[in-house]
C-alpha cells in the first residue's frame, strides 16, 4: 500500500534556529508533495505544493525564503522551518501523491514544532 | 474563492446513532471531496471520499453525499461506536488534473461519541 514516513515526530529548537523535516513516500510515485501546518485550531495552512523536479508553489502569507524546500525524487522531499519563533509551532504535515494517477493525497505523521 | 466551510465543530452524538457533518465549498470547479478522521496525536488518514460524477457513496457504515448544484457536501456515520471518536475534516481539490491542484480543508469537526 502506499505510505508516507515523515521524521521527526516531534522537534524543539530555540527561537530564531531552524529545523528541517523530511517525508519518504513508500509504495507510489510522490509527483506532488504538499505542505500543511496545522495550527493549534486545528485548521490545515498549506505552505505550498511541489512537483518533482520543477517549480515549488508557495501560498499567501509563506514563502521561499522562510519555508525552503526540496523535492528532488518521486520519493523524498523537505521542508525547512528557517528563524523559527513561537508563530512558526504547529504540527506540519506533508501529502505525497501521483498527480497523474490519482487525487488521492496520502498524509506522513506529521512533525510537531515546539519553538523556545 | 478557494475556501471550504465545515459544520459543526463539535459533535456529540449517543452510541448507536447517527452523526452528520456538512460542508461547502467555494470553487465550483472543484471535482474531488475526499474526507480525513485525525486521532489525537496522529495524521489524517483518508476515511471515504467522492468524485463530481457520483451524488451518493457508502462505505460500511459511511455515507457521503454530494450536492454539486448547492456546491455541498456530508459526511453521514450510521450505528456510531465510541472508535468513531475523533477530528474529522472535508476537503475539496480540482482533482487529479494539475500538479499543482489543492486540497483545500474545512475547519474540522470533533465528534465524541458517548456510551
Amino acid at each position: 500500500g502506499a505510505l508516507v514516513y515523515q521524521y521527526p515526530r516531534r522537534t524543539i529548537c530555540k527561537s530564531g534556529t531552524s529545523m528541517r523535516m523530511e517525508c519518504q513516500a513508500v509504495g507510489f510515485q510522490a509527483t506532488s508533495v504538499a505542505w500543511y501546518r496545522q495550527s493549534p485550531q486545528k485548521t490545515f495552512e498549506l505552505i505550498a505544493l511541489s512537483t518533482v523536479n520543477s517549480a515549488i508553489k508557495y501560498e499567501q502569507n509563506f514563502t521561499q525564503e522562510k519555508f525552503p524546500i526540496s523535492h528532488p525524487n518521486l520519493s523524498f522531499s523537505s521542508m525547512t522551518v528557517l528563524n523559527a519563533y513561537l508563530e512558526d509551532r504547529g504540527l506540519y504535515l506533508c501529502g505525497a501523491r501521483d498527480w497523474g494517477v490519482s487525487e488521492t493525497l496520502y498524509f506522513g505523521s506529521g512533525t510537531r514544532l515546539t519553538v523556545l | 474563492g478557494e475556501q471550504v466551510e465545515q459544520l459543526p465543530s463539535i459533535l456529540r452524538v449517543q452510541e448507536g446513532s447517527s452523526a452528520s457533518i456538512n460542508c461547502s465549498y467555494e470553487d465550483s470547479a472543484s471535482n474531488y471531496f475526499p474526507w480525513y478522521k485525525q486521532e489525537p496525536g496522529e495524521n489524517p488518514k483518508l476515511i471515504i471520499d467522492i468524485r463530481s460524477n457520483m451524488e451518493r457513496k457508502q462505505i460500511q457504515e459511511l455515507i457521503v453525499l454530494l450536492d454539486k448544484k448547492a456546491k455541498r457536501f456530508s459526511l453521514h456515520i450510521t450505528d456510531t461506536q465510541p472508535g468513531d471518536s475523533a477530528m474529522y475534516f472535508c476537503a475539496a481539490s480540482r482533482g487529479a488534473s494539475s500538479s499543482f491542484s489543492k486540497l483545500v480543508f474545512g475547519q474540522g469537526t470533533s465528534l465524541s461519541v458517548v456510551p
